[in-house]
């Protein structure tokens, strides 16, 4: 697999918590993909964090990149109800358009 | 917007009947992809395609056609549905610059 095992979990926080989810891959990539997905619905990108960046920023989102432990992790800041969802990281492995997806964290945030 | 449409929404099949389950884009991208997602497994690429008339295998083929007759719509074919084929299958688009792929609403199938 791609994936490390801690990529599947299951996280509740309660609303204006801080959360972060870790993912770990296996091939070289240059870039991780953060998708998020809400309940019946296709996911959707929030986040795209290239191997020349430690970090990015976007809103209450954070991403950080970790090229020599191939890890990256999503933070939430001040968790929101409607921040509830299934979140992925993903990989194009050797540049190629062939997205490999983790197994997922999924996110319950309680009021 | 980018929008990436899928049919049907959901479907109930037979085991050893023929299963069609459609895309359509009309972001004008390039790339189109078909995955399924399991409990616990997240997103499996099974067939992609970059050029109308031409598909790739991508990391699940086995069991499943795909066809690209234009560069609007994508085709996912099960020739003899399985048991194991029940799943939720989601089609997506990309276009040949960035990495964002766009995602359709999915198709859950029930393999019967």
């Amino acid at each position: 697999s791609q994936w490390g095992e801690e990529n599947l979990q299951a996280l509740s926080i309660q609303e204006g918590e801080d959360v972060t989810m870790n993912c770990s891959y296996k091939t070289y990539t240059t870039v991780v993909h953060w998708y998020r997905q809400d309940s019946g619905r296709g996911p959707a990108l929030i986040i795209l964090i290239r191997s020349n960046e430690r970090e990015k920023r976007s809103g209450r989102l954070r991403a950080t990149l970790d090229t020599s432990s191939q890890s990256s992790s999503l933070s939430i800041t001040a968790a929101q109800c409607e921040d509830t969802a299934v979140y992925f990281c993903a990989t194009a492995p050797g540049n190629t358009r062939k997205l490999i997806f983790g197994l997922g964290t999924t996110l319950q945030v309680q009021p | 917007e980018a929008a990436v449409t899928q049919s049907p929404r959901s479907k109930v099949a037979v085991t050893g009947g023929k299963v069609t389950l459609s895309c359509h884009q009309t972001n004008n991208h390039d790339y189109m992809y078909w995955y399924r997602q399991d409990t616990g497994h997240g997103l499996r690429l099974i067939h992609y395609s970059y050029v109308a008339d031409s598909t790739e295998k991508g990391d699940i083929p086995d069991g499943y056609k795909a066809s690209r007759p234009s560069q609007e719509n994508f085709s996912l074919i099960l020739e003899l549905a399985s048991l194991s084929q029940t799943a939720v299958y989601f089609c997506a688009s990309s276009d040949g610059t960035g990495y964002e792929q766009y995602f359709g609403p999915g198709t859950r199938l029930t393999v019967l």
